[in-house]
Parts: structure tokens; sequence; C-alpha cells
């Protein structure tokens, strides 16, 4: 079956230092990938997205790197900040398709220390 | 610019009753989906909607069906609730995909809380 997964359910962080959030995705023909930040009560809230012909994409603190070889996607959040804490989630969709439907990972909740 | 709406953003419903969801999009986009999301889950989709008709479903049972209307907002309706039901309801709005063309990014609203007692 398809599935996106998370590696870990819960990472903590000191304020100021560098996250990593992993995803493996199961499904080679997914071309089209993106990180929602979900915070209690709202909403996802969409952060970056990546497509199949890119390896590596850089937005504003955050940088987005897909490891096609091996299904692998990765959040990488400098200077992590206590509003940085939420829940983050991949997500994945087959373009072929053409129908932009998102299949959601579990989760990883990401705990800023001050 | 507004950005997705959902109403109402709480709702409390008791077994075997029937809920209606509703949902406007983002002001420009097009497309309408559904999603459900269990506490400590991510989200699962249930329909899309396009030009007022399903275009993709996910695994749903027949309770839950749906609406597009001409102004591009959408309901969703779900028959006979059962207690795990009980969820965050998500809309998310988008520009259809045109033939050949690249997925484009979905904006999501706040979510109707649905609690089945």
């Amino acid at each position: 079956g398809e599935s996106v997964g998370l590696h870990l359910p819960t990472l903590s962080v000191q304020e100021g230092d560098n996250s990593i959030i992993n995803c493996a995705y199961s499904n080679s023909a997914s071309d089209y990938f993106i990180w929602y930040k979900q915070e209690s009560g709202k909403g996802p809230q969409f952060i970056i997205d990546i497509r199949s012909n890119m390896d590596k994409r850089q937005g504003q603190r955050v940088t987005v790197l897909l490891n096609k070889t091996v299904k692998h996607l990765s959040l990488q959040i400098a200077a992590t900040q206590p509003g940085d804490s939420a829940v983050y989630f991949c997500a994945e969709n087959k373009g072929s398709s053409n129908t932009g439907k998102l299949i959601f990972g579990q989760g990883t909740t990401l705990q800023v220390k001050p | 610019d507004a950005g997705v709406t959902q109403s109402p953003t709480h709702l409390i419903k008791t077994r075997g009753q029937q809920v209606t969801l509703r949902c406007s999009p983002k002001s420009g986009h097009d497309t309408v989906s559904w999603y459900q999301q269990a506490l400590g889950q991510g989200p699962q989709f249930i329909f899309q909607y396009y030009e007022e008709e399903e275009r993709q479903r996910g695994n749903f049972p027949d309770r839950f069906s749906g609406h597009q209307f001409p102004n591009y907002s959408s309901e969703l309706n779900v028959n006979a609730l059962l207690l795990g039901d009980s969820a965050l309801y998500l809309c998310a709005s988008s520009l259809a995909i045109r033939a050949g063309g690249l997925n484009t990014e979905a904006f999501f609203g706040q979510g109707t809380r649905l609690t089945v007692v």
C-alpha cells in the first residue's frame, strides 16, 4: 500500500539549535511533496514544497531535502524558535493522478526548549 | 483576502444523527478537498470536488457525501453518525491541476471539531 511515514513521533530541541524532521515514503511514483505545520487547534499550514525533479529547496529558515533513491524527505529548520513548536506533517501527491489528493504521514511533534 | 473558512468551528452531535459542515475556499480557488483528522493522526483524504462533481474519493463509506456549489463553496454531510466519526474535519482549497500541469499548493481551513456522543 501507499503511505508516508515519519521516523520519530517527537523531537525536542533547544532554542537556537537546528531541527531536522525526517519522513519516509513508499510510493516511488510520487512526484510532489509538501511539509505542513499544525499548531494546536488550527488547520495545517503550508511550509514548503518540492517536486521530484529537485533534490533541495530552500525557504525562509527552512530547507527541504529529497532523496529519491531511498525515498526519504527531510525538513530542516534553522535557528529553531519557540514559535516553531507544533506538529509537522509531510504529505505526498502523485501528480500523475492530477487530482491533488494528499497522503499525510502521522506527524512529528517538535518541542522547542527555551 | 480571506483564506479558507469553515463553519461551524465546533459541533456536538448524538449517535445516529446527521451533520452538515461548510467550507468556503480561498478566493480564486476552484477545487475543494475534505479531510478527516483523528486525534494524534495525520489528515485522511475523504473526497475532492471540482466543477460541482466529486472527482476522487478516499476510503470512506457512503455515509460521507458532499456537494459543491457554483460559487465553489462546499458542504460535507455525514449520515448515521458513529462515535468513531468524532474528529477534526478539514477543508482544503486549491486550483485544479490541468492536464499535463503541475500540482498547486493546497490551503487548509481551521477545521470543524465534531464530537459524537
